[in-house]
């Protein structure tokens, strides 16, 4: 089983739309966890940290359950500049800060 | 510009040659990451430094793969005898950890390695 799962996706939609992306990561040990969205052969780029009180960055929401050990992100208002891979991330902090990261969701939003 | 720098963007090989990424971390940064990414699939982790200390390596760095960072500063990964399943994109990542700071990695834009 992979550390951190993801929708497999691809999930396409209009713009306007509203997409939710789903994690579950494995590790109980885990204690950071984030978004990175990457473009089409291009380098991850940090979109949010999440933080167990959820986080909202305008159109971006984020959640966490640690009871759950699942994670989400919530698209309002999806753009076409929103299409790229959604990659949910996960840290065990501490002394160790490598990343585990999901297989990634591409999202496409078509006009 | 001051983000990571990777160095060559392509590389080209035939199999059995040796390879030799360079990374060039954000400067004041004193963690840096090297990650492994195939098509389809999220990076997966290789090593990291604090300074120029290699703390971890992962399991996929097999003993044809050496990384160094010599004076703390920027970072080379070399791949020896290659084999095509050492094809990936290369990422190479800093970070700033210092007392309660957030761990942000950054990535560099990637060595783009084909082995023939």
């Amino acid at each position: 089983r992979k550390e951190v799962e993801q929708d497999p996706g691809p999930f396409n939609v209009p713009e306007g739309a509203t997409v939710a992306f789903n994690c579950t990561y494995s590790n109980s040990a885990s204690q950071s966890f984030f978004w990175y969205r990457q473009d089409c052969r291009k380098e991850p780029k940090l979109l949010m940290s999440v933080y167990s009180s959820g986080n909202e960055d305008g159109r971006f929401t984020a959640q966490l359950n640690r009871a759950s050990q699942y994670i989400s992100l919530l698209i309002r208002d999806s753009k076409l500049s929103d299409s790229a891979t959604y990659l949910c991330v996960a840290s065990r902090g501490g002394s160790n800060y490598k990343l585990t990261f999901g297989k990634g969701t591409l999202l496409t939003v078509n006009p | 510009d001051t983000g990571v720098s990777q160095n060559p963007r392509h590389k080209i090989t035939k199999r059995g040659q040796n390879v030799t990424f360079r990374c060039d971390p954000i400067s004041e940064h004193n963690r840096l990451y090297w990650y492994r990414q195939t098509l389809g699939q999220g990076p997966e982790f290789l090593t990291y430094f604090q300074n120029e200390a290699q703390l971890e390596k992962s399991r996929l760095l097999s003993d044809r793969f050496s990384a160094e960072r010599p004076k703390g500063s920027f970072s080379t990964l070399e791949i020896q005898r290659t084999e095509q399943g050492d094809s990936a994109m290369y990422l190479c990542a800093s970070s700033l950890v210092e007392g309660g700071a957030k761990n942000i990695q950054y990535f560099g834009a990637g060595t783009r390695l084909s082995v023939l």
